[in-house]
Order: C-alpha cells, then structure tokens, then sequence
C-alpha cells in the first residue's frame, strides 16, 4: 500500500461518543499533519508532528486530541465534539528537508456530528 | 503571518486557457505551491516555485514574482476533468503551509 490511508472515511457521531480518526503514511516522511476542512474556508491546519513530537497546535479546542506513536502513524481522537466540528478532517505527511515542504494529503475522512 | 488571497470561483471553456491568479502577504517567503482538488478527494500537489519565473509542466504552468507577491496557474487546453478547486499554498520560514480559500474552476463544453 502506498501514500498516506485514513480511517475511516466517513463517520457520523453523536455529541457524546468518543472516536479516533487514523492516518498512515508510507512514503518514510517525518511529519504529519492534521487539517480541518469545512465548507467555503481554507484548509485550516491543526497540529503538527515533526520526527514525532508536536511542533504546532493551532488553539484547538481540546475536544480534539492528536496522537503520534510513530513516524508513520497519526491519530486524532474525538471527545463531546459540537454540530460545527462536521467537516473533512485531511492528514498530510511531509519530508522536511532543505526548503522542500511537499505535502502529500490522505483521502479525509468526512465526519458529522449530530 | 500570511495572508493568501484567490479568485473564489471561475469559469472557462473546454479548450480554452484559464489563469488563476494568488496573491500572498509574507514574512520570510520560501515558495509557493499549487494544489488541485476535487469535489470529496484530497488535495493533490501541482507545483512549487521558491525562484521567479514560470514552471511548465504538460498543460500545467506556474509562475511567481516574488516582488510582487503574486503567482498564477495556468491552464491549457481544458478538459472537463480540470473542473476542481486549485489551492494557492505559502510556505513561510520553516512553519507549515498556508492554505488560501481556493479557486472552484468549472470547465464548461
């Protein structure tokens, strides 16, 4: 399997469940990123893992709660979410050296909150 | 910080060109890139321009000028399947991407 996998694709989830989001990446990159996605906004980054530690956490709420075991491997885990956090939520994987920062983007999963 | 601006939508004819244009505000500018997505798929990396001047790739070209903060994309010979959002993208110093809003192109026969 190659590029950057998420799962699931889509999940529907009430305002009290807990979910985890999963994103793997198989290109030996060693940053990962999490990226909402919603309807007419930018992309708006998330967090950020580089060589797995996170480097950036842009003043997400902390119903979200990013998780990096290992290079490869990325999860974002769910909690009490709200109606307005329905969106695509995208991973990325990047290899950061010299001043090519490429992305390469997983296929999101498309989540809904009820 | 940076601020990405872009056209919000477009519309051109199959066969025809289209330009789309980005312009950035940016300390400590490090390259720009070009992403195209379509409708529920992720974004998909186009090009990248860190020097002035116009990158050609196939139907597909990208220029910058650093001076004037602006970059366009290029595209020739429409097709249908060219009707998607296409991301204008600034890398500042050693921070992450900034995203702006996209350009929805629709490719109409």
């Amino acid at each position: 399997e190659t590029g950057v996998t998420q799962t699931p694709r889509h999940l529907v989830m009430g305002m009290t469940n807990k979910k985890s989001l999963k994103c793997e990446q198989h290109l030996g990159h060693n940053a990962m990123y999490w990226y909402k996605q919603s309807a007419k906004k930018p992309l708006e980054l998330m967090f950020v893992y580089s060589l797995e530690e996170r480097v950036e956490n842009n003043s997400v709420p902390s119903r979200f709660s990013p998780e990096c075991p290992n290079s490869s491997h990325l999860f974002l885990h769910l909690h009490t979410l709200q109606p307005e956090d329905s969106a695509l939520y995208l991973c990325a994987s990047s290899q950061e050296e010299g001043n090519s920062y490429e992305q390469y983007f997983g296929p999101g999963t498309r989540l809904t909150v009820t | 910080g940076q601020n990405i601006d872009q056209p919000t939508e477009m519309t051109a004819t199959e066969g025809a060109i289209v330009q789309i244009n980005c312009t950035y505000q940016t300390s400590g500018f490090n390259g720009l890139f070009w992403y195209q997505q379509h409708a529920g798929e992720a974004p998909t990396f186009l090009s990248y321009n860190v020097l002035d001047g116009l990158e050609e790739k196939g139907r597909f070209s990208s220029f910058l000028s650093r001076s004037k903060g602006y970059s366009y994309l290029l595209l020739k010979e429409l097709q249908m399947k060219d009707s998607a959002s296409y991301l204008c993208a600034g890398l500042s110093g050693n921070t992450p991407l900034v995203f702006g809003k996209g350009t929805r192109l629709s490719v109409i026969a």
